[in-house]
């Protein structure tokens, strides 16, 4: 089946600094790319849309500087969290849709973990 | 603006009990929906895929069905196992692919 690996797992940084987040479709190409944000004991919320070669879709309340999402090609897209800080510590999850129908489903990686000191 | 809920929040059965878990959307327009289990602290499973022309989907122990007319869709648990013990969330794609906020199953040994 459809694997996307998301790495790192888990990372624990200090205030101030930039991570980095990547995510791979390790057996599709994906055209598609979402990324997720959980806070404890929370559904996830989608952050942005990245199509592969163009520009990332935000949601509404997601500040795209902070955030900063490239989709350079069709197995990894990176999510960067800029100047970092604690508020920012949650459980970071991607996913990928295959190229073809919008009604492909999505896979999805094994999360990251940020924790902001 | 695509809502979906998910009734009920919370469960503990005992082991071996077949279950129902409900999940309800706003907008019927959807492509699918989508059942994922999330292990505490861990990504999530993809359980069962329905497209938006299917009214049910079958795998093992597990059965999902879906009125999109009336915006709902139900999750069955047969034979219930400790091991299904989990947070199972429910997401319908439409423009774009909502979460609900989870029904936290535990089945007790």
């Amino acid at each position: 089946g459809a694997v996307v690996s998301q790495h790192p797992s888990w990372v624990i940084c200090k205030s101030g600094t930039s991570v980095k987040i990547e995510c791979r479709s390790l057996d599709f190409q994906a055209t598609t790319m979402f990324w997720y944000r959980q806070f404890p004991k929370q559904s996830l919320m989608l952050m942005a849309t990245s199509n592969e070669g163009s520009k990332a879709t935000y949601e509404q309340g997601v500040e795209k500087d902070k955030f900063l999402i490239n989709h350079a090609s069709l197995t990894l897209s990176t999510l960067t969290v800029t100047s970092a800080h604690p508020e920012d510590s949650s459980f970071y999850i991607c996913s990928a849709r295959g190229t073809g129908v919008l009604n492909q489903p999505q896979h999805f990686g094994d999360g990251t973990r940020l924790s902001i000191l | 603006k695509q809502e979906v809920t998910q009734i009920p929040a919370a469960l503990s059965v005992p082991e071996g009990e077949n279950l129902v878990l409900n999940c309800s959307f706003t907008d019927s327009a959807i492509y699918n929906l989508q059942w994922f289990r999330q292990d505490p602290g861990k990504g999530l499973t993809s359980l069962l895929l329905i497209q938006s022309s299917q009214r049910e989907q079958t795998s093992g122990r597990l059965n999902a069905s879906l009125d999109k007319s009336s915006g709902r869709s139900t999750l069955y648990i047969a034979a219930s196992q400790p091991g299904d013990s989990a947070t199972y969330l429910c997401a319908v794609r439409g423009q774009n692919f909502v979460f609900g906020p989870g029904t936290r199953l535990s089945v007790l040994p």
